[in-house]
């Protein structure tokens, strides 16, 4: 029954590793984003993908590397991971994509990431 | 100016009190508005959709007003469930895509 689901919900990891992060939804969704909530709660926008397609990219490190094998899923994979990465990484999916502008978000259970 | 501003708070009511929430906006173009529910280690849930004629859902109701630039939230006959901070957001065009773009929410405690 799960519409957003998230794996691992935990993430303890050391400085430099590299780590990924999966997504999947059955809401049959075309549009699906990565957030990230800092520890001061402000959530922010970090990707989108539309029917695999890469719509949205807020001025994320490259370190970061969304991919979505179908409209289904999207992963993240963070390299050489920072101290400040470390933060809640939230996965969305919605019936609209960015070009439309209207779109009510539904999100996954997070991810907790704490880098050492 | 941020692009969506919201009063942190906290906002402490009593349970049965009525409470309102403002978030404003930068950028005038923009084109869909929400409020979201956070409660504490959990995700965002949408709470209700934004519409220009105002939309009310039980004791929750939003108003947009684009002239000002704001959009509001109503709870009325607060329960100690309420207890959550609210989110608000907005979707403004940037280079041809539309970035939903959160408010930091507005924490809201409601006592016995």
């Amino acid at each position: 029954d799960t519409a957003v689901s998230q794996t691992p919900k935990y993430l303890v990891t050391q400085m430099g590793n590299d780590k990924s992060i999966k997504c999947e939804q059955n809401l049959g969704h075309d549009t699906m984003y990565w957030y990230k909530q800092d520890s001061k709660k402000f959530l922010k926008i970090m990707f989108s993908y539309n029917n695999k397609e890469l719509i949205i990219n807020e001025t994320v490190p490259n370190r970061f590397s969304p991919k979505s094998p179908d409209k289904a899923h999207l992963n993240l994979h963070i390299n050489s991971l920072e101290l400040g990465d470390s933060a809640v990484y939230f996965c969305a999916s919605s019936h609209r994509g960015a070009r439309e502008g209207h779109y009510e978000q539904y999100f996954g259970p997070g991810t907790r990431l704490t880098v050492t | 100016r941020k692009e969506v501003e919201q009063d942190p708070g906290p906002f402490n009511v009593p349970e049965g009190a009525t409470v309102a929430f403002n978030c404003t906006y930068s950028n005038s173009a923009s084109q869909s508005f929400f409020w979201y529910r956070q409660d504490c280690r959990k995700e965002p849930k949408l709470l209700m959709s934004v519409y220009s004629s105002g939309n009310e859902d039980g004791r929750f109701t939003a108003q947009l007003n684009r002239a000002s630039q704001y959009i509001s939230l109503l709870i009325r006959d607060s329960k100690l469930s309420d207890s959550a901070t609210y989110l608000c957001v907005v979707i403004p065009p940037s280079g041809g895509s539309y970035i939903p773009t959160f408010g930091r929410g507005t924490s809201l405690i409601v006592h016995p």
